[in-house]
């Protein structure tokens, strides 16, 4: 079956640091990958889309990579700041958006 | 402008009851999605809509649930015969387009005692 997984364990970086969260997938290829922010008691937020036939898209201190032979997708948070704790989960779309379970960062000062 | 907006935000109900959820999008959006997040559990794909097109109700986990779309804009989300693990955040999103980024209402609390 296809699947989206993302580490259950939780992040913990120091302010500044570079934050990394990854997302594999298994069984299937994706037309692309969304990344969104979810706050506690909030719906998730879009940060940023990566089709299939691109390697890399930045936004500001964000970026995100999709390697389609490791079947992976990192995300990046550089210079990383408290305000950036939060989960974040990623998306794959086959014929329907599919979540994975996310990622909680947590920034300390 | 205005977002996706959700109501109630909370829903306490005893088990075997009917609830109705109710989902109102961004305005011109012809993508509607609902979602249920248990706790610290990712989201779980419900149902969608998307224009015209019948909808894609491969995610609802039994049939005692149940969703419309009314004029291509408000959405209801019901469920019949409330169980304990019916219990969990209901999320409506709704996106331009299919393949476009979604935007999430706050959700609905769910409670069944």
């Amino acid at each position: 079956s296809q699947k989206i997984e993302q580490n259950s364990e939780a992040l913990n970086i120091q302010e500044g640091k570079t934050a990394t969260l990854t997302c594999n997938y298994t069984n299937y290829s994706p037309a692309y990958l969304q990344w969104y922010r979810q706050d506690p008691g909030r719906g998730p937020v879009f940060l940023l889309l990566i089709r299939e036939n691109e390697k890399e898209k930045r936004k500001e201190r964000l970026k995100v990579t999709f390697d389609t032979t490791l079947k992976q997708s990192l995300f990046h948070i550089t210079a990383s700041q408290p305000a950036d704790s939060a989960t974040y989960l990623c998306a794959s779309y086959t014929d329907k958006l599919i979540f994975g379970t996310g990622t909680r960062l947590q920034v300390f000062p | 402008g205005a977002g996706v907006s959700q109501s109630p935000s909370n829903k306490v109900t005893e088990k075997g009851k009917d609830v109705e959820l109710r989902c109102d999008p961004i305005s011109g959006h012809t993508a509607l999605y609902w979602y249920r997040q248990s706790l610290g559990q990712g989201l779980e794909f419900l149902i969608y809509f998307q224009g015209n097109s019948a909808p894609d109700k491969s995610g609802l986990p039994s049939d005692r649930f149940s969703a419309e779309r009314t004029g291509g804009s408000v959405s209801t989300l019901t469920i019949q015969r409330t169980q304990q693990e019916d219990s969990a955040v209901y999320l409506c999103a709704s996106s331009p387009g299919l393949h476009y980024e979604q935007y999430f209402g706050p959700g609905t609390r769910l409670t069944v005692t």
